[in-house]
């Protein structure tokens, strides 16, 4: 079954402060993987987006890493700011589907306190 | 910022109420999707089009319909809402790069 994790599940970390966010699948085959900030009450949003032969990406203070043998990916946020509380969910696309198929995590909500 | 635009963003509406969500985006893209979130839990594709009079059932099983009149034009309607209808639904579309652009979503609450 075609499935994404995320860990944790909710994150609290202090301004300026870097952090970890953790996703593993078993989508197959595997196609793409993307990182989507999602603020509350609004749609997600892309911040990075990586493929099978790629294995790491950076968005200014974005970084997010995919190990294509373990099926997992992380996304690293460096020196948090206050906009970063939201969520940050990851999505994994299997490769042939002219759909565009996208398996969805549930989350990490993050939260930046001042 | 992508333009993909929804409207309502936010309603309240009663049980038996007939109500339709209007998606529209100026992108051209042929795919669009509708998705169901409910507070804290992932995203589910309840309906998606490959371009105009193309419409297909998603994963998660909906009493909802769609139609797809105009490349621009996605709206999605309940013919009678009920209370297990309240969530979060997002509208999305995709041109030929891999990247899904969602709009910012209507929050549905049925009383």
């Amino acid at each position: 079954k075609n499935q994404v994790e995320q860990s944790p599940q909710s994150l609290i970390i202090l301004e300026g402060k870097n952090c970890t966010l953790q996703c593993n699948y078993t989508v197959s085959p595997f196609s793409n993987l993307r990182w989507y900030k999602q603020d509350t009450g609004r749609g997600p949003v892309s911040l990075t987006i990586m493929t099978f032969s790629e294995n790491t990406k950076s968005n200014g203070r974005y970084t997010a890493t995919l190990d294509a043998d373990t099926k997992q990916s992380s996304l690293h946020i460096t020196a948090s700011q206050l906009s970063d509380s939201a969520s940050y969910i990851c999505v994994v696309s299997d490769r042939g589907s002219t759909l565009g198929r996208l398996y969805f995590g549930r989350g990490t909500q993050l939260t930046v306190w001042p | 910022e992508a333009d993909i635009y929804q409207t309502p963003r936010y309603l309240v509406i009663g049980t038996g109420k007939k109500i339709t969500l209007e998606c529209s985006q100026t992108m051209g893209h042929d795919k669009m999707y509708w998705y169901q979130q409910d507070p804290g839990m992932e995203l589910h594709l309840i309906h998606y089009s490959y371009g105009v009079n193309s419409t297909e059932k998603g994963d998660l099983s909906s009493e909802s319909t769609v139609s797809r009149i105009r490349t621009e034009h996605f709206p999605l309607t309940l013919e009678s809402a009920r209370p297990s209808h309240t969530s979060q639904y997002l509208c999305a579309s995709r041109g030929t790069a891999e990247t899904q652009y969602f709009g910012p979503g209507t929050r549905l609450l049925v009383l």
